[in-house]
């Protein structure tokens, strides 16, 4: 089955500096990859998402990669602010499977 | 309606009790689920439903029963748990059904303590 990998586990930013999180997966046949925002207590949320027929994709502040030969895909989130501070899942599906990285921990600093 | 719900938001339960989630969506999606969540850890697929069938069983012991009535609702019958069930359950649902990939919209959630 998939399997996907997510680095920092935690990152520790100050507030307006960039944070970049990495994951990597090893199905070929995963074609969709979400990216969600946890807060305490809180629902899984999309922030971004980008499909395999695309290499990148921008909403505002946040930023998307994919290399699908090198199974990489990337989150840039620029101009951090405080409210950024959650746990970040990247995620990948094939169909209707979705698999989650670990998560990342992410504290923007005031 | 664009939310998916879930009753109750939290539950108590003994070992030997039978209790049911809930989850709820008014969207018209075809394809609904049951994650798992510990503390700290990314969510687990439990199940897939797709057009009210049951389309994946990520080997789920049986004292977790999925059941989905209609295409708005999900339930997850519960009998005979362990303490180490003790999770925050979340449901879920994507507009298109079994093999189209597309965006998974979370309710908030259950949080289960087995005592």
């Amino acid at each position: 089955g998939e399997n996907v990998e997510q680095h920092p586990s935690t990152l520790s930013v100050q507030e307006g500096d960039s944070a970049v999180i990495k994951c990597t997966y090893s199905d070929s046949a995963s074609n969709y990859f979400p990216w969600y925002k946890q807060e305490l207590g809180k629902r899984p949320q999309l922030i971004i998402d980008i499909r395999s027929n695309v290499g990148e994709k921008k909403d505002q502040r946040i930023a998307v990669t994919l290399n699908k030969t090198a199974k990489h895909f990337s989150l840039h989130i620029t101009e951090t602010q405080p409210e950024d501070s959650a746990v970040y899942f990247c995620a990948a599906a094939a169909g209707n499977k979705l698999t989650f990285g670990g998560g990342t921990r992410v504290l923007v600093k005031p | 309606d664009t939310e998916v719900t879930q009753t109750p938001k939290h539950l108590v339960m003994g070992m030997t009790n039978k209790k049911s989630l809930k989850c709820e969506q008014h969207m018209g999606h075809r394809a609904m689920y049951w994650y798992k969540q510990k503390a700290k850890k990314p969510p687990e697929l439990m199940f897939v439903y797709s057009y009210e069938k049951l389309s994946i069983n990520e080997s789920v012991p049986s004292r977790f029963s999925p059941e989905c009535p209609n295409s708005s609702l999900l339930n997850l019958h519960l009998h005979a748990l362990q303490p180490e069930d003790s999770a925050l359950y979340l449901c879920a649902s994507s507009q298109l059904g079994t093999g189209n990939t597309d965006t998974q919209y979370f309710g908030p959630g259950t949080r289960l303590t087995v005592l």
